[in-house]
């Protein structure tokens, strides 16, 4: 079965450095979604991608944040420099169309800001 | 924007008993309700969702039930097995469009044996 991969899986990094998360969706999904998830809590969205189109990225930091899907296939979300409020999983997620429809997550990357 | 409150944070029940779990949401134009399963130490994976064109879903042990003239949802879990310990979100969201899916906070389920 396919599955949503993610990369890398682990991250730790100093304060004021910057780091990259990269995804790659179930092929042939047209949203893609990137999540964080601050322990006990649930998944808050970032910024959601139809095909190559950010369509939704209104809880993304944009000061330190960015995201891009260049060929509406994989992604990847960056962010310079970090904070240490930004230790959190990132999860990505993707699915057939956005609306209504099943979101499938891959195994997320846990950053943890020093 | 959507707002979901989830309750309880942790419930705890011993094997075999029900587990029931319950959502608000604040935007009335939310029509798709998806509940997601995250063991731990793994990606949430969903587990039953709903329409608002219906008021309950069943899928063997597992129930959604819809009110939404009072804006909320709930999840059933029966005859409870150890392996249904994991945390669980409710979301609420569009049907249709790109508006997004916004979740809950999580519920722990502990099952006892």
């Amino acid at each position: 079965e396919a599955e949503v991969a993610q990369s890398p899986r682990y991250k730790i990094t100093e304060k004021s450095q910057a780091v990259a998360f990269w995804c790659d969706p179930i092929s042939g999904h047209a949203t893609l979604y990137w999540y964080r998830q601050i322990l006990g809590q649930g998944p808050e969205l970032l910024v959601q991608f139809q095909d190559e189109s950010v369509v939704d990225d209104s809880q993304l930091p944009k000061d330190r944040f960015s995201a891009e899907r260049l060929k509406g296939v994989d992604s990847t979300l960056k962010i310079q420099p970090a904070e240490l409020g930004d230790s959190a999983m990132y999860l990505c997620a993707s699915s057939l169309v956005s609306g209504g429809n099943e979101q499938y997550f891959g195994p997320g990357t846990r950053l943890t800001v020093t | 924007g959507e707002n979901v409150e989830q309750h309880p944070s942790t419930l705890s029940v011993q094997e075999g008993d029900s587990a029931v779990i319950k959502c608000t949401y604040s935007d009335s134009a939310s029509n798709y309700f998806p509940w997601y399963k995250q063991e731990l130490g793994k990606r949430p994976q969903l587990i039953i969702d709903i329409r608002s064109n219906v008021g309950e879903k069943k899928d063997q042990r597992i129930a959604v039930t819809l009110n939404k003239t009072a804006k909320h949802f709930s999840l059933h879990i029966t005859e409870t097995q150890p392996e249904d310990s994991a945390v669980y979100f409710c979301a609420a969201g569009p049907n249709t469009g790109f508006q997004k899916l916004v979740f809950g906070t999580g519920t722990r389920l502990l099952v006892s044996p």
